[in-house]
């Protein structure tokens, strides 16, 4: 079946705009992580979603990051105000459940925004 | 909170020879899991393999093994008989009770023919 994927694959926009980076989880899958990885660097967690709502968003940076899950299938990671330092890849990763660290996290080819 | 360290930012390998990545973290947890994640170029975060904490046998998938030293909070990842196609990023991570997952910085394996 199809995997986790994002769109777009990658973003180019301005200092002081506003962006969103969409995720569609593998069908089934309840569980939903959102992370970031600068360059050089391994990936951080951001927030994760257990159906509709956020279990956890501890690892959003700030108020300028959020993110949504309506319907408890695709979620969007909205960025307003964009920074030069919020040019990242971001990954999203579903799996079944949360709460079960055993069941794997499968991750989309992330999309790689790069603010000028 | 939970630390994981990689200290080798890069690791050469031969085809057909073994390769050791280490990995070290910090927890006061008893609930977690460990993995290895191989990023290639194309960004895919693909697992490779997987432990739980309280298992004391060392987890096995095809030619890549863990040696997991929970007393030294040691998770090293071994490649045997390396191919070409083994050439990428390499991470540690340490998920908690609710999936989340802590990375390292990671280890580039570079394998030569």
């Amino acid at each position: 079946g199809a995997g986790v994927s994002q769109t777009p694959s990658n973003k180019v926009t301005e200092k002081g705009k506003y962006v969103e980076l969409r995720c569609d989880p593998i069908s089934g899958h309840t569980a939903l992580y959102w992370y970031r990885q600068s360059l050089g660097q391994g990936p951080e967690f951001l927030i994760y979603f257990q159906g509709t709502g956020a279990a956890d968003d501890s690892g959003l940076p700030n108020d300028r990051f959020f993110a949504v899950r309506p319907e408890g299938s695709v979620s969007t990671l909205k960025i307003q105000r964009t920074e030069r330092g919020d040019s990242a890849v971001y990954l999203c990763a579903s799996s079944l459940e949360l709460g079960k660290s055993y069941n794997e996290q499968f991750f989309g080819p992330g999309t790689r925004l790069t603010v000028l | 909170a939970q630390t994981v360290t990689q200290s080798q930012p890069e690791m050469s390998v031969q085809e057909a020879e073994t390769v050791t990545l280490s990995c070290t973290y910090d927890t006061s947890e008893s609930d977690y899991y460990l993995f290895w994640y191989k990023q290639p170029p194309s960004r895919q975060m693909i697992l490779v393999i997987r432990q739980e904490a309280y298992k004391q046998q060392n987890a096995t998938e095809n030619r890549f093994s863990v040696n997991f030293q929970k007393a030294a909070k040691s998770f090293s990842l071994k490649i045997s008989d390396s191919q070409l196609g083994d050439a990428a990023m390499y991470f540690c991570a340490y998920g908690d009770s609710w999936g989340k997952l802590q990375f390292g910085a990671g280890t580039q394996v570079v394998v030569t023919p």
